[in-house]
């Protein structure tokens, strides 16, 4: 079980718009700790996709962002592509746990 | 530009220990927290332990309290984590990644290392 939560998976057609939620609770995300957001392929490490709750590292594109609400953050991707297709995370700090926690992980699917 | 190597993995019986390394380059490698987090297979991400810049901030996940140690070496830019006592459940890939703060993001990770706890 997850301190953050996510659901496991989400599916859209390309050009479509699809957001990935992730709720956590009043010792993370609703402390005021940032959210960030990683992008993982089968096989490979875990790529940052969003910092800061709402940042783009360089070389993301910008149909692709992040926001925070309370104890909720939100992951939008508009103008679905064939090449999002991916497992995303959330991530923040938790000060009861002195420690990093990450969502269960969301399966994207480009129908 | 930033590579982050780690080394060490295999596989282990339960009960036993392991070493692993992560080598850093490109960047100026204490001036960064730096971590362990894991994956399970076909599982999500899990994160392990962090480790301040000097050293003087470590962490550790309930899950491996007791059991992993933490260390680096600024001089030779690289970062470790002894595995002991090691359970089936320990089976994973085992990234290393840097953050700038423990608040901020893992901006770089390496490739990851595969430990398997098996008889």
């Amino acid at each position: 079980q997850s301190v953050l939560t996510q659901p496991p998976s989400v599916s859209g057609a390309p050009g479509q718009r699809v957001t990935i939620s992730c709720t956590g609770s009043s010792s993370n995300i609703g402390a005021g700790f940032d959210v960030h957001w990683y992008q993982q392929f089968p096989g490979t490490a875990p790529k940052l996709l969003i910092y800061g709750n709402n940042n783009r590292p360089s070389g993301v594109p910008d149909r692709i962002s992040g926001s925070k609400s309370g104890t909720s953050a939100s992951l939008a991707i508009t103008g679905l592509q064939a090449e999002d297709e991916a497992d995303y995370y959330c991530q923040s700090y938790d000060s009861s746990l002195s420690g990093w926690v990450f969502g269960g992980g969301t399966k994207l699917t480009v129908l | 530009q930033v590579q982050l190597v780690e080394s060490g993995g295999g596989l282990v019986k339960p009960g036993g220990s392991l070493r692993l390394s992560c080598a850093a380059s490109g960047f100026t490698f204490n001036d960064y927290y730096m971590s362990w987090i894991r994956q399970a297979p076909g599982k999500g991400l899990e994160w392990v332990s962090y480790m301040s810049s000097t050293g003087s901030t470590i962490q550790y996940a309930d899950s491996v309290k007791g059991r992993f140690t933490i260390s680096r070496d600024n001089a030779k830019n690289s970062l470790y984590l002894q595995l002991n006592s090691l359970r089936a459940e320990d089976t994973a890939v085992y990234y290393c990644a840097r953050a700038r703060r423990v608040v901020a993001a893992s901006d770089y990770w390496g490739q990851g290392t595969l430990v398997t706890v098996s008889s």
